[in-house]
């Protein structure tokens, strides 16, 4: 079973932040938090990693809580193709299966 | 360019064929990965590989065989023991030290 849990749909409007929520209260020491995004019938793409700091890449931003039990990807100005499924992973870093739950269905909307 | 690359895109079977998906990397990835996806649902392990001439099952293997003779193709074989194949098949790779999995376009397999 996925370690994590998030909201099943989440609606943003274009321009504006989007803040998808993940909760993993079991991960464990040596887990990193994944994100991935999956568009309609395309295979998933990584979007970024962390695993106690907060990380930004170009593409988004990862804010994780101090006690690591919940995280928070930010999509600063959400655009009509970042609508898409978001899954929110925790595994080791020495490579390892990827576990993906439901996600996050985001719809961005003009 | 360098990529992960799986064909065909769309497939199509009668029940009780086998029938093989191809997938090829050239990023020079040790690990490689087989998912498979129903619709509205979040993607399933069904095999792994780490380095050649070795291989995992993952969550869901029954039914279904892979080989790793080449590091860079792991193909898949969907059996006439799986129940249900029709599903949209995903494979990924990384390297052992990245943590960051490529993924294919993946292959809409159809069983009638």
């Amino acid at each position: 079973d996925a370690k994590t849990t998030q909201p099943p749909s989440m609606d943003c409007a274009e321009g504006r932040a989007a803040n998808l929520p993940c909760n993993h209260s079991t991960i464990s020491g040596n887990e990193y938090v994944y994100w991935y995004r999956q568009i309609h019938s395309q295979g998933p793409q990584y979007i970024i990693h962390g695993l106690k700091n907060n990380e930004t890449n170009e593409m988004a931003s990862l804010i994780i809580t101090e006690d690591r039990k919940s995280s928070t990807l930010i999509l600063p100005h959400a655009t009509l193709r970042d609508t898409a499924v978001y899954y929110c992973i925790v595994s080791p870093n020495q490579g390892g299966k990827l576990i993906f739950g439901q996600g996050t269905e985001l719809s961005v909307k003009p | 360019d360098g990529g992960i690359t799986q064909s065909p895109k769309y497939l199509f079977r009668k029940e009780g064929q086998n029938v093989t998906l191809s997938c090829e990397q050239n990023l020079n990835h040790d690990a490689m990965y087989w998912y498979r996806q129903d619709p509205g649902q979040g993607l399933r392990l069904i095999y792994y590989s780490q380095i050649v001439n070795d291989f995992q099952k993952g969550d869901i293997a029954e039914g279904y065989s892979v080989s790793r003779e080449k590091k860079e193709s792991f193909p898949l074989t969907v059996t006439s023991a799986q129940k249900n194949p029709t599903a949209f098949y995903l494979c990924a790779s990384h390297r052992r030290e990245n943590t960051e999995a490529f993924f294919g376009q993946g292959t809409r397999l159809t069983v009638v």
